[in-house]
C-alpha cells in the first residue's frame, strides 16, 4: 500500500514537548501537504509546500513547523507553543499545483498529555 | 469564511434506497470540486471530481451552479458504501483545498 507513509502511526507526548511527526511519499510528486482532522470539524489545512525548499502556511499553522529538503519527505513539527495538539494528522501529495487529486496517507493520531 | 458546506453529519438510509449527500460551496468563479471517502480503517481517497464527468461505484455527482451545489448521489445504497465522505473545493489558483465538515453515511442492511 505504499505511495505516501506516514509514521508513527500512534504518538504520545507530554505537554511542552515538541514533536516531529513523518512523512514520505514515492509517488514523484512535487506538492505535499498537511491536514488536520479533528471531529466535526473536516480536515484544516496547515502547511503545504509546492516544491523542494519552499512551504507556505495554511489555516492553521501555529504552533506548527515544517521543512521540506528533499522532494519526498515533509515532516510536521508540533511545536509546545501548539494549544491543542492532540489530534489526527493526514499527509498529503499530489502532482503538482493545482486541482490535481491528493493522494492521502494513514495518518498520525497524536495525543498529548 | 465557511468555502465549503456539508449540512449533514450523519446520514442513514437502508440498503437498496436511493442516497444524496448534499454539498454546497462559496466561490465565485468556476470551481472545480472533488469528493473524496474515507472507509473504515482505510485511507482518505479521491472518489470523483467535477471535471472527469465520472461515475464510480455507482456515484454521480452534478455541478449547480444556480444553487451552489455539488451533491453526491446513488440510485441504490449499497452496505460497502458506508463511510465518512467529504467534498473539497480547490481554492483559487493554489492547491489549496477546503474541505467540508463530512457526513458520515451508514447503510442499514
Amino acid at each position: 500500500d505504499g505511495g505516501i507513509t506516514q509514521s508513527p502511526k500512534y504518538l504520545f507526548r507530554k505537554e511542552g514537548q515538541n514533536v516531529t511527526l513523518s512523512c514520505e511519499q514515492n509517488l514523484n510528486h512535487d506538492a505535499m501537504y498537511w491536514y488536520r482532522q479533528d471531529p466535526g470539524q473536516g480536515l484544516r489545512l496547515i502547511y503545504y509546500s509546492q516544491i523542494v525548499n519552499d512551504f507556505q502556511k495554511g489555516d492553521i499553522a501555529e504552533g506548527y513547523s515544517v521543512s521540506r529538503e528533499k522532494k519526498e519527505s515533509f515532516p510536521l513539527t508540533v511545536t509546545s507553543a501548539q494549544k491543542n495538539p492532540t489530534a489526527f494528522y493526514l499527509c498529503a501529495s499530489s502532482m503538482g499545483w493545482g486541482p490535481y487529486e491528493q493522494y492521502f496517507g494513514p495518518g498520525t493520531r497524536l495525543t498529548v498529555t | 469564511a465557511q468555502r465549503v458546506t456539508q449540512p449533514e453529519k450523519l446520514l442513514s438510509v437502508f440498503k437498496g434506497a436511493p442516497v444524496e449527500l448534499k454539498c454546497n460551496y462559496s466561490y465565485s468563479g468556476s470551481p472545480e470540486l472533488f469528493w473524496y471517502v474515507q472507509y473504515s480503517r482505510q485511507r482518505l481517497q479521491l472518489l470523483l471530481r467535477h471535471i472527469s464527468r465520472e461515475s464510480i461505484k455507482g456515484f454521480t455527482a452534478d455541478l449547480n451552479k444556480g444553487e451552489t451545489s455539488f451533491h453526491l448521489k446513488k440510485p441504490f445504497a449499497q452496505e460497502e458504501d458506508s463511510a465518512m465522505y467529504y467534498c473539497a473545493l480547490p481554492f483559487d489558483s493554489i492547491n489549496q483545498f477546503y474541505f467540508g465538515t463530512g457526513t458520515s453515511l451508514t447503510v442499514i442492511p
